[in-house]
């Protein structure tokens, strides 16, 4: 599975636009980008998935691009409640294989947002 | 609540001790999973289901851990002989194998205390 690179942490206040860039130089043909949130005592939370382009939702935008090495996820006007850990993942999305099925989480970034 | 849920969500127990947690997924998922979660670190996949069939198991697991889903719905992850090593978050998540992109959705965690 390839492996992906994120800052460790990001410091941001509210009411700003975030951007957390993710590495992952050895991307698959078939391997889709997904982040995942997570809060303290929480399990991760889904937050947005792309194969290439962009990709929009109502918690977060996702920018890839052409060559699908990186990938950049935007977070609109920030609140307190957005500070927690961010996950970029890398992997099959539509896993047919058994190998594929799990996800594989790198460290993350730590996203505090201040007032 | 039609999320993911596990059970209990901390447990306390001395060194030796046998322990046993249960998942219950989201009702029409077809695949479940057992994660590990250490301070400061991402979850750490250690076993995956799809219906009762279990289809991977990392090498994490030793052989003082088992998993179970005896009739494709909930789970339950055994240790025997508890380490002060195997304190973790014990995460559980769920996904449907046909479309949905491998989106797995976490529950809340079982978080284990080895005195």
């Amino acid at each position: 599975l390839a492996k992906t690179t994120q800052p460790i942490s990001m410091d941001s206040y509210e009411g700003q636009e975030v951007n957390i860039t993710c590495s992952h130089n050895n991307i698959a043909t078939n391997d889709y980008i997904t982040w995942y949130q997570q809060f303290p005592s929480q399990g991760p939370r889904f937050i947005i998935q792309g194969y290439k382009t962009k990709v929009t939702n109502e918690v977060a935008s996702l920018f890839i691009p052409a060559d699908r090495k990186s990938s950049t996820l935007s977070l609109p006007r920030v609140s307190l409640s957005d500070t927690a850990v961010y996950y970029c993942l890398v992997g099959l999305a539509n896993a047919g294989g058994t190998s594929y099925g799990k996800l594989t989480f790198g460290q993350g970034t730590i996203l505090t947002v201040h007032p | 609540d039609t999320g993911v849920s596990q059970d209990p969500r901390h447990k306390i127990t001395k060194r030796g001790q046998n322990v046993t947690f249960r998942c219950d997924p989201i009702s029409e998922h077809n695949r479940l999973y057992w994660y590990r979660q250490t301070l400061g670190q991402g979850p750490e996949f250690l076993t995956y289901f799809q219906n009762e069939a279990q289809l991977e198991k990392s090498r994490l697991l030793s052989d003082r851990f088992s998993a179970e889903r005896p009739k494709g719905s909930f789970s339950t992850l055994e240790i025997q002989r508890t380490e002060q090593g195997d304190s973790a978050m014990y995460l559980c998540a769920s996904s449907f194998r046909e479309g949905g992109g491998n989106i797995q959705y976490f529950g809340a965690g079982t978080r284990l205390s080895v005195l």
